[in-house]
């Protein structure tokens, strides 16, 4: 059961622009949601996160924002660098958790 | 300070035999995960512990894997016997109790399994 969708399995922007990254969850019980980041041959590293009781957390360039009602968060990342680029993992958890499939973002310089 | 300790970084062994996976979580760390990633299917939490005691094997793919955690720095995830298709990178990850799962998780490198 695929609780924790991201549906965009990659994507592609410059460096400078704005990269959004999208993650629907169905459970409604869960409450607490993360981002992670991942670089080819090592192990995720959490990025931000964000209580369901926030619609919008802001650390530098990164920013998640929460709709409860439509059970869908983002990751903004603005602007976008070369070091950027890596799979993108989105989490959710409460009683339970569980994480997405991943995005794989390429900032082109 | 150390991280998560994974080991062996690689393992290519053939179908049929044991294999065994190991991890060093973050000392003071009350949690401890292990997940599998594939292609196809992303991320999957397959069990977790909570203060040494498995608490979730929902995510156990059938009962040729098994996992245990017979103290606070060393847990182990099994599989026997092994098949193609558990070829995956595994991951261990670790985290404080805090308020329960919603606290971040420190992951290790990865083993990367291969079966012939």
């Amino acid at each position: 059961d695929q609780q924790v969708k991201q549906n965009s399995p990659s994507l592609s922007v410059q460096e400078g622009r704005i990269s959004i990254l999208n993650c629907d969850y169905t459970n409604s019980m869960f409450d607490y949601f993360l981002w992670y980041k991942k670089y080819p041959a090592e192990g995720p590293t959490f990025l931000i996160s964000i209580s369901s009781i926030k619609d919008k957390n802001e650390d530098g360039r990164f920013t998640v924002f929460l709709n409860k009602s439509a059970k869908h968060l983002s990751l903004h990342i603005v602007p976008s660098q070369p070091g950027d680029s890596a799979v993108y993992f989105c989490a959710a958890s409460g009683n339970d958790m569980r994480f997405g499939a991943g995005t794989r973002l390429t900032v082109k310089p | 300070d150390a991280g998560v300790i994974q080991s062996p970084r690689h393992e290519v062994t053939e179908m049929g035999q044991e294999v065994t996976l190991r991890c060093k979580p973050i000392s003071g760390h009350d949690y401890l995960f292990w997940y599998r990633q594939t292609m196809m299917r992303g991320l999957e939490l397959l069990i977790y512990f909570n203060n040494n005691v498995p608490i979730d094997d929902s995510g156990m793919p059938e009962d040729r894997f098994s996992a245990k955690m017979p103290n606070a720095s060393f847990s182990t995830l099994k599989i026997q016997p092994s098949e193609p298709r558990d070829s995956a990178v595994y991951f261990c990850a670790s985290s404080f109790a805090g308020d329960g799962l919603r606290q971040p998780q420190h992951f290790g490198d990865g083993t990367r399994l291969s079966i012939l």
